[in-house]
């Protein structure tokens, strides 16, 4: 497809189970990151990948969150455990090699998650 | 802090000039943005500003930069219901992911 694609679109999960949500970015798009929207809240950086470089991590919140990426593909982004305060929109982004430091972000429509 | 500021809601009717403040962090930024998120929607970006500009016009759009204040603003000409979205704005240090702030929810009423 010509542009990110997120899924699932929607997931629906009980306290306590683990998901897992995935992410392809656009081919050729060297950088991928995953935010986190709460409901009428701004963009929370959780994870950056730029090419072979170690990934930064900052932004993931706890131990239960960890994401993966093979290569400049597919990333996954793994919540175990999950609480009701992870609920939310998780996005995608990705980036193409860089023209100097203009960075410009593509994003997918995120994956909506809803803990019971 | 580390906070991108913005404020959380701006109401305007179709054909006026709507005006989108926002004041960012770090004074090494090198690329400020505006990105739009339409409801159920990614966000797409709309527009960017080099740092050492102060002001960048495309169609309906108006970015102004004072580097002073770290202030950023988006002006949209004759405000449409389809501009009814939020408008996120982003700074770019190069030294770690876009930061983005909060959000400008924008209502256009008929």
């Amino acid at each position: 497809g010509a542009g990110v694609s997120q899924s699932p679109s929607n997931k629906v999960t009980e306290k306590g189970k683990d998901v897992e949500l995935r992410c392809d970015p656009i081919s050729g798009h060297t950088a991928l990151y995953w935010y986190r929207q709460r409901l009428g809240q701004g963009l929370e950086f959780l994870i950056y990948f730029q090419g072979n470089s170690a990934p930064d991590k900052s932004g993931l919140p706890s131990d239960r969150f960890s994401a993966e990426r093979t290569g400049e593909s597919v990333s996954t982004l793994t919540i175990q455990r999950t609480q009701q305060e992870d609920s939310a929109v998780y996005l995608c982004a990705s980036s193409p090699p860089r023209g100097g430091s203009n960075e410009k972000l593509f994003f997918g429509s995120g994956t909506q998650l809803s803990v019971l | 802090g580390e906070d991108v500021e913005q404020s959380l809601f701006l109401s305007v009717r179709e054909g006026d000039s709507s005006v989108i403040n926002c004041t960012y962090t770090d004074s090494s930024s090198t690329y400020l943005y505006w990105y739009k998120q339409e409801p159920g929607a990614g966000l797409q970006l709309l527009t960017y500003i080099f740092s050492n500009m102060d002001m960048k016009q495309d169609q309906r759009l108006t970015v102004l930069l004072n580097k002073k204040d770290k202030h950023l603003s988006l002006r949209i000409a004759d405000t449409q219901t389809g501009d009814s979205a939020i408008y996120f704005c982003a700074e770019n240090t190069g030294r770690r992911a876009l930061t983005f702030g909060s959000g400008t929810r924008l209502q256009v009423q008929p």
